[in-house]
């Protein structure tokens, strides 16, 4: 089983829709998520960190589940600019279990917006 | 503030012919990565570092070498290029080990032909 692992997509919706992702991870030590977002031939950029709470950021919404070991994001009113990759980020133990150390990446989404 | 810099953008190599990726962050950050990405695939930790003169293998380190004489630089160094390591190549930062923010630079375009 992958370490962390993501929708195959791609997902092509029209503006305005609502679009959701998900991502589950293997190891149940894992303390921090996140999502990158990356632009085609660009580097990836943090779009949020995702809080066992849940978050919102705007038009994106975070949630956590640790019993299922699996992380969520959801766009609302997508828009044109949000075509992109997204990558489901996991910060996870290094082998070793002494530090928590490495950020572990998903192969990510791509999201195509189109009018 | 830059952020994080590399260069070169791309770079086509023969087998064999060396070359050093550089990588430069100008945020005082103690962490520093590198990091390949294969299309269609996540990114791969190759190296990191955790402060000057300190450098621990990733998940895929073979064929590269690394090091941190300073905070601000941390090269990359392919000695014998093969052309499994055609791929971009990114170079992030963070404040802290792990939890906090990675910034990554812009990339590094690779062909070894």
């Amino acid at each position: 089983r992958k370490e962390v692992e993501q929708d195959p997509g791609p997902f092509n919706v029209p503006e305005g829709a609502t679009v959701a992702f998900n991502c589950t991870y293997s190891n149940s030590a894992s303390q921090s998520f996140f999502w990158y977002r990356q632009d085609c031939r660009k580097e990836p950029k943090l779009l949020m960190s995702v809080y066992s709470s849940g978050n919102e950021d705007g038009r994106f919404t975070a949630q956590l589940n640790r019993a299922s070991q699996y992380i969520s994001l959801l766009i609302r009113d997508s828009k044109l600019s949000d075509s992109a990759t997204y990558l489901c980020v996991v910060n996870h133990p290094l082998l070793d279990g002494t530090s928590y150390g490495k950020l572990t990446f998903g192969q990510g989404t791509i999201l195509t917006v189109h009018p | 503030n830059a952020g994080v810099t590399q260069t070169p953008k791309f770079r086509i190599l023969k087998i064999g012919q060396s070359m050093t990726l550089q990588c430069a962050q100008d945020m005082n950050h103690n962490y520093m990565y590198w990091y390949r990405q294969d299309p269609g695939m996540g990114l791969k930790l190759i190296y990191y570092s955790v402060g000057a003169g300190i450098t621990d293998k990733g998940e895929v380190p073979n064929g590269y070498n690394v090091s941190r004489s300073t905070t601000e630089d941390f090269p990359l160094r392919l000695e014998l290029p093969a052309p499994s390591q055609t791929s971009v190549y990114f170079c992030a930062s963070s404040y802290a080990l792990g939890y906090n923010e990675q910034f990554f630079g812009p990339g590094t375009r690779l062909t070894v032909l």
